[in-house]
């Protein structure tokens, strides 16, 4: 299957700093993204879903001045957590769909505490 | 988007055949049904994908009925890396919204 390369897979920051997590696709040009977090021993939550060219569109209750998400090119999207704080910590994941194709491709995903 | 329903929880043993059963009532026409693996600390992999009838790969069997309402995903003879959580996807290419997931735990 396609790779999906998410970096970094662990960060720890210090309360009001910004992070930004980067997902590339390595092998395809991915047409629409979506990125999710995950809490501990429940289901991943889509945080928003972003086509290349495009603005993102969030989910009812995200905040899009607070998670920003930039899906620049057909291979590369980045989410930066701003101003973070501790309940920002999760386990956050991105996803690439390549163009027809309705197999959605994973990162390994990325773990952010915020102290 | 179609909702979808599966157990919480499964329990089986190394050699076993696991069927774990989605509902989604309201799937769409153009819905696909695919499901997915996930192992702790790691992100989602694709198991299996299907519309109708049988689709059959190297890992698992999905069964889909005539009305498509359900799904059930088959794991022939599963050892102790098949404990995961399992997901059940239904829609197309604009959103993927994850359900519940079925946790389940094979044991020795």
């Amino acid at each position: 299957g396609a790779v999906v390369s998410q970096h970094p897979s662990r960060v720890i920051c210090k309360s009001g700093t910004s992070v930004k997590i980067e997902c590339r696709s390595l092998d395809f040009q991915a047409t629409t993204m979506f990125w999710y977090r995950q809490f501990p021993k429940k289901s991943l939550m889509l945080m928003a879903t972003s086509n290349e060219g495009s603005k993102a569109t969030y989910e009812q209750g995200v905040e899009k001045d607070k998670f920003l998400i930039n899906h620049a090119s057909l291979t590369l999207s980045t989410l930066t957590v701003t101003s973070a704080h501790p309940e920002d910590s999760s386990f956050y994941i991105c996803s690439f769909l390549g163009g027809q194709s309705t197999e959605a491709f994973f990162g390994q995903g990325t773990r952010l505490t915020v102290v | 988007l179609a909702k979808t329903t599966q157990p919480i929880s499964m329990d089986s043993y190394e050699g076993q055949e696991v069927n774990i059963t989605c509902s989604h009532n309201n799937i769409a026409t153009n819905d696909y049904i695919t499901w997915y693996q996930q192992f702790p600390s790691q992100g989602p992999r694709f198991i299996i994908q299907g519309y109708k009838t049988k689709v059959t790969n190297e890992v698992a069997s999905l069964f889909i009925p005539a009305d498509r309402k359900s799904s059930t995903l088959s794991l022939p003879r599963v050892s102790l890396s098949d404990t995961a959580v399992y997901y059940c996807l239904v829609g197309n290419t604009d959103k993927l919204i994850f359900g519940t997931g079925t946790r389940l735990q094979v044991f020795p």
